[in-house]
């Protein structure tokens, strides 16, 4: 069964820095696209950064771009975002999912982890 | 970005009511349309993908319709476990975006 499972949020302060942490087991994670999606009350569900199979392809939301870094360890199975220089809007749980289907047909995320808690205050 | 709007902002129903929820875009998006289906503290779960086609293993009581801008999420005889928020995603162009989100919650 395929799983995701996020670690690494917790309260920091403005302009600090986190690296959150996804770990996947269940499926070929080097063949897989993978994604970060963050929630607020506000925004509601927020698309952050997509990083290729092979980590040689990233793209972040203009929300993010310059602050956030996407990356990947194949041979670990896991998913990372170095978040730097990070602000209170960017207070919000933290989703990692896998990217379905192709660029012809479509895509989708399946499955999902349940989330880590990313809290920016003084 | 394309924009997707999403209504109503939420719903009352009781179990075996048929319940609707649309979804349209800012621009079109052919069939590049998803459905999730969240409840508090789970991982977001995918319920339709490229508009119409049912994630193996979900319900037959959802199915997802439309084309271009213009979008529908329907249950057909709503359960006590479907209860929750139901969010659009384009995947048509990056920055993939949701729509606002429709909590459904027990009339």
């Amino acid at each position: 069964q395929m799983h995701l499972v996020e670690s690494g949020g917790g309260v920091v302060q403005p302009g600090r820095s986190l690296r959150l942490s996804c770990a996947a087991s269940g499926f070929t994670f080097s063949s897989s696209t993978l994604h970060w999606v963050r929630q607020t009350p506000d925004k509601g569900l927020e698309w952050v950064a997509e990083i290729s199979s092979d980590g040689s392809s990233k793209y972040y939301a203009d929300s993010v771009k310059g602050r956030f870094t996407i990356s990947r360890d194949n041979l670990k199975s896991t998913l990372y975002l170095q978040m730097n220089s990070l602000r209170a809007e960017d207070t919000a749980m933290y989703y990692c999912a896998r990217d379905r289907g192709n660029d012809d047909y479509g895509n989708w995320f399946d499955p999902w982890g349940q989330g880590t808690l990313v809290t920016v205050s003084s | 970005d394309i924009q997707l709007t999403q209504s109503p902002p939420s719903l009352s129903a009781s179990v075996g009511d048929r319940v609707t929820i649309t979804c349209r875009a800012s621009q079109s998006i052919g069939n590049y349309l998803n459905w999730y289906q969240h409840k508090p503290g789970k991982a977001p779960k995918v319920l339709i993908y490229v508009a119409s086609s049912l994630q193996s293993g979900v319900p037959s009581r959802f199915s997802g319709s439309g084309s271009g801008t213009d979008f529908t999420l329907t249950i057909s005889s709503l359960q006590t476990e479907d209860f929750a928020t139901y969010y659009c995603q384009q995947t048509y162009t990056i920055p993939y975006t949701f729509g606002q989100g429709t909590k459904l919650g027990i009339k």
